[in-house]
């Protein structure tokens, strides 16, 4: 997988939206950007990914720059619920099996 | 649908010992992938299973192994237990084999003493 860079941590207000940035500047063609989140002890849930085109599902949006050397998750409504560490990660569909985590960011959701 | 489902949730063992692990992936999905999280190390792959066929590990010794079943659920068998084995046992599951889209269960929290 790529390198990526992503802030320590960051806060985020209840009900507001939580803006998490990605940096993968060095980001092969074929290789997608993937979000994942990991709530305390629990196994990684996955998020939303994309190639190019920003995306939008239930949980999240991805907006990939045009450069695609970075991208943000939005979440549009963040809840308590949402308080996890927040992986981005890229990988190519042709044969990256192997999922690795960074650090991640650390995402605080306070009421 | 329901998503990759662990058993058992916690477990604990003493050194020496022998534990076996159990994932069944979501319906449909043919791979099943195990990787362990200790504290401080991040998610290291184990183990992935494709069409009842081990496809590729890890950096890890042989007392780590698993299988694939016809139903396309898997084991992960862990031999003479150490007390760095402590650590989440994940295990995702994918629809086609190799780099889709992986989903994660809840884990197998495993101490070792």
């Amino acid at each position: 997988d790529a390198k990526t860079t992503q802030p320590t941590s960051m806060d985020c207000a209840e009900g507001r939206a939580a803006n998490l940035p990605c940096n993968h500047s060095t980001i092969s063609g074929n290789e997608y950007v993937y979000w994942y989140r990991q709530i305390h002890s629990q196994g990684p849930q996955y998020i939303i990914h994309g190639l190019k085109n920003n995306e939008t599902n239930e949980m999240a949006s991805l907006i990939i720059t045009e450069d695609r050397k970075s991208s943000t998750l939005i979440l549009p409504h963040a809840t308590l619920r949402d308080t996890a560490v927040y992986y981005c990660i890229v990988r190519a569909f042709s044969n990256d099996y192997k999922l690795s985590f960074g650090a991640g960011t650390t995402v605080t959701v306070r009421a | 649908e329901a998503g990759v489902t662990q058993s058992p949730t916690h477990l604990i063992k003493t050194r020496g010992q022998q534990v076996t692990l159990r994932c069944s992936p979501i319906s449909g999905h043919t791979s099943v992938y195990w990787y362990q999280q200790a504290l401080g190390l991040g998610l290291q792959f184990l183990l992935w299973y494709d069409e009842g066929e081990e496809r590729n590990r890890g950096n890890f010794p042989p007392r780590f192994s698993g299988r694939q079943f016809p139903n396309y659920s898997s084991e992960l068998n862990v031999n003479a237990l150490e007390l760095e084995d402590s650590a989440l046992y994940l295990c995702a599951s994918s629809l086609r084999a190799g780099a889709d889209t992986q989903y994660f269960g809840p884990g197998t929290r495993l101490t070792v003493l």
